[in-house]
């Protein structure tokens, strides 16, 4: 099983934001990044944060970090239904290459 | 270059059979991964090439899978004697070392994936 733990679903209107969490188990994780899975395709990078950063800001991603409860969300402000995907949260551990993921979150957009 | 390809997309497969698969990298890409995906899960990762060199094999890569990457540039990934819970999405992935912006060090680009059924 997996060390990143992502709740399975989140259900959101249009225009609002959607949150969502991550949690991970190695303190020595240096990068934690946010990927986005779309039916059919593969997975595309949204944004990432550094471990030494508690917020990143990317248009309309937000990334908050809490290190010592190691906690990752991503927001998405003012959703679209483009933005209806399986959203996995990953880490990249110490000197490792590999990514470690969640099991995903699907984020679905009602109009 | 448009990215991390794999071929085939999709593959249908006894049990029993050996299945290959082929991933073409990004071209100035060093690195190469191999992931594993079933439904419902993240990737999981299953080996990692640095030019042509294995550097890294999960315990997740049984003795009947094998990963090459012969002159640094495409991997092959095969499984011998396919079991249906070999039945899953195979990505691969490539990254580029170097520098501390992301896309130039660790961001791995992902290819659309082998999907295999094993019957």
């Amino acid at each position: 099983g997996e060390d990143v733990e992502q709740s399975l679903f989140l259900s959101v209107r249009e225009g609002d934001s959607s949150v969502i969490n991550c949690t991970y188990t190695d303190s020595s994780s240096t990068y934690l990044y946010w990927y986005k899975q779309e039916p059919g395709a593969g997975l595309q990078l949204l944004t990432y944060i550094f471990s030494n950063m508690d917020m990143k800001q990317d248009q309309r991603l937000t990334v908050l970090l809490n290190k010592k409860d190691k906690h990752l969300s991503l927001r998405i402000a003012d959703t679209q239904t483009g933005d209806s995907a399986i959203y996995f949260c990953a880490e990249k551990r110490g000197r490792d290459y590999k990514l470690s993921f969640g099991a995903g979150t699907t984020v679905t957009v009602r109009a | 270059d448009t990215g991390v390809s794999q071929d085939p997309r999709h593959k249908i497969t006894k049990r029993g059979q050996n299945v290959t698969f082929r991933c073409d990298p990004i071209s100035e890409h060093n690195r190469l991964y191999w992931y594993r995906q079933t439904l419902g899960q993240g990737p999981e990762f299953l080996t990692y090439f640095q030019n042509e060199a294995q550097l890294e094999k999960s315990r997740l890569l049984s003795d009947r899978f094998s990963a090459e990457r012969p002159k640094g540039s495409f991997s092959t990934l095969e499984i011998q004697r396919t079991e249906q819970g070999d039945s899953a999405m195979y990505l691969c992935a490539s990254s580029f070392p170097g520098g501390r912006a992301l896309s130039s060090y660790n961001e791995q680009f992902f290819g659309p994936g082998t999907r295999l059924t094993v019957l």
